[in-house]
Parts: structure tokens; C-alpha cells; sequence
């Protein structure tokens, strides 16, 4: 039950995309396509924002999109915004009723 | 709406024990399965439990086997984590949140549980 690795930073100025990494193996994120996404401000609880690699639940804005590559899952946010700065988690199903989070990635807009 | 408001949380010395519950209104709890997710002062997510819909599954985060056990009154539209022989690393907030589609779509606000002398 090894984290997933996730830059800790990444940053944008408003109306760039940026993308943002999760890397596991083949147990984790190669192995399912159940990888989310969650963004969460300060002192607040998180929000899911990306289930299923790449879908969006209602109210999401689709400026966020999610994809992956082998055992790499990735999350771009399009045009940033002001709100868009938050931290950023990945997750996903290690088998077995098992989950594994990534270390979050602070994103700045600047 | 969904809502998940967890209690229970408070100061413990180092192997005592403590119950969190968390109740759940706006949905048909014993539809959908449930975790618990905590997050250490300055740090991560990190996945503690699952619970299945009706109870008769559960699994555990290697850090908490065997110390912690997560249950569920579906009657009392409830979920529990029972903690024991709490360490000083256990100290975090403590979530629950709400299963569906393979991730976790609705989240409490969450209860801190301090584990000091």
C-alpha cells in the first residue's frame, strides 16, 4: 500500500493549462481504470472532481479532464482560475477492496 | 441533499481507544459502500477502511489492521470506526466519506482525533 507519486507543486497563470502527474504500478494505476481525482482547499473537505480516469460528476467544469497512460494517471486544468488553487489528490483501487492515495500536489495560480 | 457529519473525535493518550460515528442523511445509506480517510496535521489523504453496502466486507489499511475496526448500522443510517491502542501517529482528521462509481463523491467534514500525553 505504497503512496502514489505526485509532484508536490505545480503552478499556472490564469488561462493556461496545466497538468498534473500520479504515477503508481501495474497493481494500482495500470492495473484499473478506477483512478480520481479530489481537489481540496484549506481547512475544507475534499471534492471529487475526476472518477473513472476521466469522467466528470455533475457540476464539475469541464476545464478539468483526466487521462492515463500505463501506470501514469494525469489531471489537466484548462483556462486556471483563481479558485482553481488547491491542493490536488489522485487516487485509485490497489484490488481487493484496497485504495491508495497520492502525496497531493499544491497547485498556485499566479 | 447528502450529508455525512462525523463525532466522536477528542484528545487520547497513546494507547486508548475511541469510537467515531457518522451519520448519514440524504441518501439511501445501505445502498452504498463506505470508507474512512484521514489526513495528518500538514499532510495527504490517506485511505484507513472500507465497508461494503450490507456490512459482511470489510478491509484495512496495513497501519490500521488489527487495531481498527469499521462497522455500519444501516438501520441507524450510521458508520462507525472503532480505534484501539492508538499510537501518537494515528493523530489526524478523520473523514468518512460515500462510495460510488469507485470513488468517494461526498465527503464529511470531518472529526480531528489528537493522540497525546
Amino acid at each position: 500500500q505504497s503512496a502514489l507519486t505526485q509532484p508536490p507543486s505545480a503552478s499556472g497563470s490564469p488561462g493556461q493549462s496545466v497538468a498534473i502527474s500520479c504515477t503508481g504500478t501495474s497493481g494500482d494505476v495500470g492495473g484499473y481504470n478506477y483512478v480520481s481525482w479530489y481537489q481540496q482547499h484549506p481547512g475544507k473537505a475534499p471534492k471529487l472532481m475526476i472518477y473513472e480516469v476521466s469522467k466528470r460528476p455533475s457540476g464539475v467544469p469541464d476545464r478539468f479532464s483526466g487521462s492515463k497512460s500505463g501506470n501514469t494517471a494525469s489531471l489537466t486544468v484548462s483556462g486556471l482560475q483563481a479558485e482553481d488553487e488547491a491542493d490536488y489528490y489522485c487516487s485509485s483501487d490497489a484490488g481487493s477492496d484496497t485504495w491508495v492515495f497520492g502525496g497531493g500536489t499544491k497547485l498556485t495560480v499566479l | 441533499e447528502v450529508q455525512l457529519v462525523e463525532s466522536g473525535g477528542g484528545l487520547v493518550q497513546p494507547g486508548g481507544s475511541l469510537r467515531l460515528s457518522c451519520a448519514a442523511s440524504g441518501f439511501t445509506f445501505r445502498t452504498y459502500w463506505m470508507r474512512w480517510v484521514r489526513q495528518a496535521p500538514g499532510e495527504g489523504l490517506v485511505w484507513v477502511s472500507h465497508i461494503n453496502d450490507d456490512g459482511s466486507r470489510t478491509t484495512y489499511a496495513d497501519s490500521v489492521r488489527g487495531r481498527f475496526t469499521i462497522s455500519r448500522d444501516n438501520a441507524k443510517n450510521t458508520l462507525y470506526l472503532q480505534m484501539n491502542s492508538l499510537r501518537v501517529e494515528d493523530t489526524a482528521v478523520y473523514y468518512c466519506a460515500r462510495g460510488n462509481y469507485r470513488a468517494l463523491d461526498s465527503w464529511g467534514q470531518g472529526t480531528l482525533v489528537t493522540v497525546s500525553s
